[in-house]
């Protein structure tokens, strides 16, 4: 059965600062991995996506997030973070060939101080 | 294109009424999942259909709980008799046709239920 793990309830870092919000996942065979972001009263923002290639993945908002096959990871990262960053984030996992569902972890909420 | 159209936003309704909830998946897109989210649970997948069709509702909490999709443009998801702890926010997403898995799943801005 796929899993996915996000160790962290709360991540706090200064604006400017650099960021990561930590994933890790266990699941056969080469995953696909997917980040969202929730802003308060809203649905779920796609943010990025690892299918295959460069383990390296730039997205939207400037978040970028690598995947580590030897770790069973993919942390989210920015090199400078905005207060306007401040919600809360999701990965998700999915099989290869599987009927489309992703399994969510918990989500992490951070947040940005000015 | 307008996103995924959920209806409606906010829904307060009391123990043992019937409650409708709407879904317009984006156009184009084949399959449909209904999720929800509460603070103790986090986010639970449903129900997904593919092509109109249910595949796997599994995460249908109870038989209360029953959701339809009579054509590629509508969704709904009903619960009855509704319950206290049935409050929750209800999102929608929809992805592309596709057999690899990677599409990405877009999701609509949610109804917050509350039963009382």
């Amino acid at each position: 059965a796929q899993s996915v793990a996000q160790p962290e309830d709360q991540v706090n870092v200064a604006e400017g600062n650099p960021l990561t919000v930590k994933c890790t996942y266990s699941v056969s065979g080469n995953p696909y991995l997917f980040w969202y972001v929730q802003y308060p009263n809203r649905g779920l923002q796609f943010l990025l996506k690892y299918i295959t290639g460069d383990n390296l993945v730039k997205g939207s908002y400037g978040f970028e997030a690598e995947f580590n096959k030897s770790q069973t990871s993919f942390h989210l990262k920015k090199p400078s973070a905005l207060v306007s960053d401040s919600a809360l984030y999701f990965c998700a996992v999915r099989p290869p060939g599987s009927a489309r569902q992703l399994t969510f972890g918990s989500g992490t909420q951070l947040t940005v101080l000015p | 294109d307008a996103g995924v159209i959920q209806s409606p936003r906010h829904e307060v309704t009391e123990m043992g009424q019937e409650v409708t909830l709407r879904c317009k998946p984006i156009s184009g897109h084949n399959s449909l999942f209904w999720y929800r989210q509460t603070m103790m649970r986090g986010l639970e997948l449903l129900i997904y259909f593919n092509n109109n069709v249910p595949i796997d509702d599994s995460g249908m909490p109870e038989d209360r709980f029953s959701a339809k999709m009579p054509n590629a443009s509508f969704s709904t998801l009903k619960i009855q008799p509704s319950e206290p702890r049935d409050s929750a926010v209800y999102f929608c997403a929809s992805t592309k046709p596709g057999t690899s898995g990677s599409n990405t799943q877009y999701f609509g801005p949610g109804t917050r239920l509350t039963v009382l």
